[in-house]
């Protein structure tokens, strides 16, 4: 089993539609939490940093953190075609290394 | 402009013909990591650097050798290189500071013939 399990999409939406990104993981040590923006052709790009659980908003991004069901969630709301990209969660138990879930392809079409 | 730089950026080669890449950054981040990306896989750390001189394994450092000489240097180093190490590579760095978020280069392809 991996330690941090997403689901690769890809996820086909229309345009002003609310996404949700999910990623659940086994490690109960972790406690750094982020989500990742990478377009093609790119590298990683930082979207949301969260450190325990909660909820953090930033714009039109959402993240949620469940610690006790091990479940970590990205909305992003009024979704554009720019927003077409592939959604990496990432976590950490120290701060420094990271361990990645697979990715999810968000296709938000016009 | 803050940021990682990695060369080349596409490279196709033959089995066993050493190769280099070589990552640079400009923020003086302490930590440096190498990554390799495999459809269905997600990131994977190779190897990593928490400061100059001080380098250590990663999830899946087979194949692979590092060195940090100067801070803002991180290359990774493919001595003989076998066609599974064929992926798409992405440097790193961040501060030490456990609530920095690492900050990425643009990724190097990698084929092995």
């Amino acid at each position: 089993q991996k330690e941090v399990e997403q689901d690769p999409g890809p996820l086909s939406v229309p345009e002003g539609a609310i996404v949700s990104l999910n990623c659940t993981y086994s490690n109960s040590a972790f406690q750094y939490f982020m989500w990742y923006r990478q377009y093609s052709r790119k590298g990683p790009e930082l979207l949301m940093y969260t450190y325990s659980s909660g909820n953090k908003e930033d714009g039109r991004f959402t993240a949620q953190v469940d610690k006790s069901s091990k479940y970590i969630s990205l909305f992003i709301r009024d979704s554009q075609p720019s927003d077409s990209a592939t959604y990496l969660c990432a976590m950490s138990v120290e701060g420094n290394k990271l361990v990645f879930g697979a990715g999810t392809i968000l296709r938000v079409k016009s | 402009e803050a940021q990682v730089t990695q060369n080349p950026r596409y490279l196709i080669t033959v089995t066993g013909k050493k190769l280099t890449v070589t990552c640079s950054q400009n923020m003086n981040h302490e930590y440096m990591s190498w990554y390799r990306q495999d459809p269905g896989l997600g990131l994977r750390q190779i190897y990593y650097s928490m400061n100059v001189e001080v380098t250590d394994k990663g999830d899946v450092p087979e194949g692979y050798k590092v060195s940090r000489k100067e801070k803002r240097n991180f290359p990774l180093i493919l001595e003989s290189p076998s066609p599974n190490q064929t992926s798409l590579y992405f440097c790193a760095s961040k501060r030490i500071d456990s609530n920095q978020p690492q900050h990425f280069g643009d990724g190097t392809r990698l084929s092995i013939l």
